[in-house]
């Protein structure tokens, strides 16, 4: 079955904490994101790769570091976690033409 | 300049009838694609349908369809015989090709379908 896996789907933490949420696909899709979702702004892209070892900017990236060493996995990582940074986080891997498969969604807490 | 403009925060449709959603983009990339998400209120993203900037015809899946009309740089959802299941977020969403293949979401549509 074709999907993206995220973990963990819930997490509340400190401010400072460094924190890794992962992200997993079985579709061997090159282009792999990730992206918040906030109430009323809708989805806003965090970084993005388009191959192993390539990794772009989106609108979003401050706080935000990411690393792309095997096509499956794209994990996304906070090294000092804020109040600000608290949202839902999707992981997604996209097909050809650009139809997203989204991972379940990450529910953050930062206090 | 906001890429994706969703002006309706909020839509009613009667079961049964049609609904059209609204999309606005802004891009000066010669290719693009245009999309529509679904977000139920579980919280999943569903993709339900696709335009290619140089596709010459309106894209179709089952009961939707994509109204578009580059002209005005508009995409337009239409959800024909709403179901009470397509209660949900709608969000549209631009790829630009060229300019860097970014992905842009508009702010979302809360449809709700009325028994």
């Amino acid at each position: 079955e074709a999907q993206v896996t995220q973990n963990p789907r819930y997490l509340i933490t400190v401010t400072g904490k460094k924190l890794t949420v992962t992200c997993s696909q079985n579709m061997n899709h090159e282009y792999m994101s990730w992206y918040r979702q906030d109430p009323g702004l809708g989805l806003r892209q965090i970084y993005y790769s388009m191959n192993v070892e390539v990794t772009d900017k989106g609108d979003v990236p401050e706080g935000y570091k990411v690393s792309r060493k095997e096509k499956r996995n794209f994990p996304l990582i906070l090294e000092s976690p804020s109040p600000n940074q608290t949202s839902l986080y999707f992981c997604a891997s996209i097909a050809g033409e650009g139809e997203q498969y989204f991972g379940p969604g990450t529910r953050l807490t930062v206090t | 300049a906001q890429k994706i403009t969703q002006t309706q925060p909020g839509m009613f449709v009667q079961e049964k009838e049609a609904v059209t959603l609204d999309c606005t983009y802004d891009t000066s990339d010669p290719s693009y694609g245009l999309f529509w998400y679904k977000q139920p209120s579980s919280g999943e993203m569903i993709f339900l349908i696709y335009q290619g900037s140089y596709d010459q015809q309106n894209a179709t899946e089952g009961r939707y369809s994509l109204n578009f009309q580059k002209a005005r740089k508009s995409a337009n959802l239409v959800i024909s015989a709403s179901q009470l299941g397509d209660s949900a977020m709608y969000f549209c969403a631009m790829r630009e090709v060229y300019t860097g293949n970014q992905f842009y979401f508009g702010t979302g549509t809360s449809l709700t379908v009325i028994p």
